[in-house]
């Protein structure tokens, strides 16, 4: 199962463009890429999932490097309300790499957005 | 369409008590998997019920057990209950076992 380090925590002002890395250097070849954002005392709510290059949605964008090594949660023009924990998971398409659909959290990084 | 529902939002219990955790799936997912997450800490996965039956588990203990009916909502219940047990509980659906999942709201639980 890939393991994924993201920053602990990070901070941004309403407006901003905010860019969170995920490194995964064991990515397997059959591995998605999919991250949850989690407000406190709340369940994780998907984002957005991806395999290779960019994909785009209504909330957000992934960039991913042709290596899959590494990749970018980019979210633009945050509010006060995207004050939450970021969660990135690497795996099947569920992220979760097994047989039965594990998800493995990491710590996430608490993304702070100031007035 | 509607999506992962879990109840009771809150719940008290004591030590030594039993509980059970209620989760509806989202509308045609086969799939529930259960997590725990301790305040500070990202979930923990549990188990997961594909099609009524347990379709993988994590490193929780035999007190910790659970059940899909044929709607595929589920139930997890805790035997024996400690205080290490508090938690906020985490259902989540999917399509299928190794699908996207989606969870719902949760259930906090405090063992006093």
């Amino acid at each position: 199962l890939a393991k994924t380090t993201q920053p602990i925590s990070m901070d941004s002002y309403e407006g901003q463009e905010v860019n969170i890395t995920c490194s995964h250097n064991n990515i397997a070849t059959n591995d998605y890429i999919t991250w949850y954002q989690q407000f406190p005392s709340q369940g994780p709510r998907f984002i957005i999932q991806g395999y290779k290059t960019k994909v785009t949605n209504e909330v957000a964008s992934l960039f991913i490097p042709a290596d899959r090594k590494s990749s970018t949660l980019s979210l633009p023009r945050v509010s006060l309300s995207d004050t939450a924990v970021y969660y990135c998971l690497v795996g099947d398409k569920g992220a979760g790499g097994t047989s039965y659909g594990k998800l493995t959290f990491g710590q996430g990084t608490i993304l702070t957005v100031h007035p | 369409e509607t999506g992962v529902t879990q109840s009771p939002t809150h719940l008290i219990k004591t030590r030594g008590q039993q509980v059970t955790l209620r989760c509806s799936s989202q509308s045609g997912h086969n799939t529930v998997s259960w997590y725990q997450q301790a305040l500070g800490q990202g979930p923990q996965f549990i188990f997961q019920y594909y099609r009524e039956e347990e379709n993988g588990r994590g490193n929780f203990p035999p007190r910790f057990s659970g059940l899909q009916f044929p709607n595929y909502s589920s139930e997890l219940n805790v035997n024996a209950l400690e205080l290490d047990d508090s938690a906020l509980y985490l259902c989540a659906s999917s399509l299928s076992g190794r699908d996207t999942q989606y969870f719902g709201p949760g259930t906090r639980l405090t063992v006093l």
